[in-house]
């Protein structure tokens, strides 16, 4: 079994719903990371999170430590979204989730 | 501009030929990693540094070197590459390894033959 896991593995939404990818990790963490990769390659971090949720524009970040468990929601979802989106487990070790690859039509 | 640049962003080369993958950041940032990325693996990290001098093993550091002389530059080193170096690879930095978001680099797309 993988230390981080992400689910839906791909999603494909239409332009304005309200998308929610989840991260589970098995392994202890310091913070948990999300990050977007962009079609062309290019890797932006979204959110550094340790506790609670945090939010940028569209994008919003949970975790609960006691689950294991982080969510990013984008709401009203818009093309330029369409990414992969990765979540990273920060503790001794840097690991990551397998992606999130999500596809928004118009 | 704050940046993370790599040089080469695409490399063909044959095995055993020695090469050096460069990372420069702008930011005065302490903390930097090498990470690659595979299908189906997803990014792994290689090597990273907490400052000058002090580097570590990630999860896949065999075949690799690195070095951090100067908090500006964590070059990673393929003394003798193999074609299952063959990878995408990501320099990254951000001041602490723990509560701060890294940067990434482009990432440099190596093909070894």
């Amino acid at each position: 079994k993988n230390e981080v896991e992400q689910s839906p593995q791909n999603l494909t939404a239409q332009e304005g719903e309200f998308i929610t990818i989840n991260c589970s990790y098995s392994v202890g963490i310091s913070a948990l990371h999300w990050l977007q990769q962009h079609p062309g390659g290019g890797i932006v971090s979204l959110f550094m999170l340790s506790s609670g949720k945090k939010k940028h524009g569209r994008l919003i970040a949970t975790i609960n430590i006691q689950e294991k468990h982080s969510s990013l929601h984008i709401t009203a979802s818009h093309p330029r979204d369409s990414a992969v989106y990765i979540c990273a487990a920060v503790g001794d070790k840097i690991i990551f989730g397998k992606g999130t690859r999500l596809h928004i039509l118009p | 501009e704050a940046q993370v640049t790599q040089n080469p962003r695409y490399l063909i080369t044959v095995t055993g030929k020695k090469l050096t993958v460069t990372c420069s950041q702008n930011m005065n940032h302490e903390y930097m990693s090498w990470y690659r990325q595979d299908p189906g693996l997803g990014l792994r990290q290689i090597y990273y540094s907490m400052n000058v001098e002090v580097t570590d093993k990630g999860d896949v550091p065999e075949g690799y070197k690195v070095s951090r002389k100067e908090k500006r530059n964590f070059p990673l080193i393929l003394e003798s590459p193999s074609p299952n170096q063959t990878s995408l690879y990501f320099c990254a930095s951000s001041l602490g390894r723990i509560g701060q978001p890294q940067h990434f680099g482009d990432g440099t797309r190596l093909s070894i033959l």
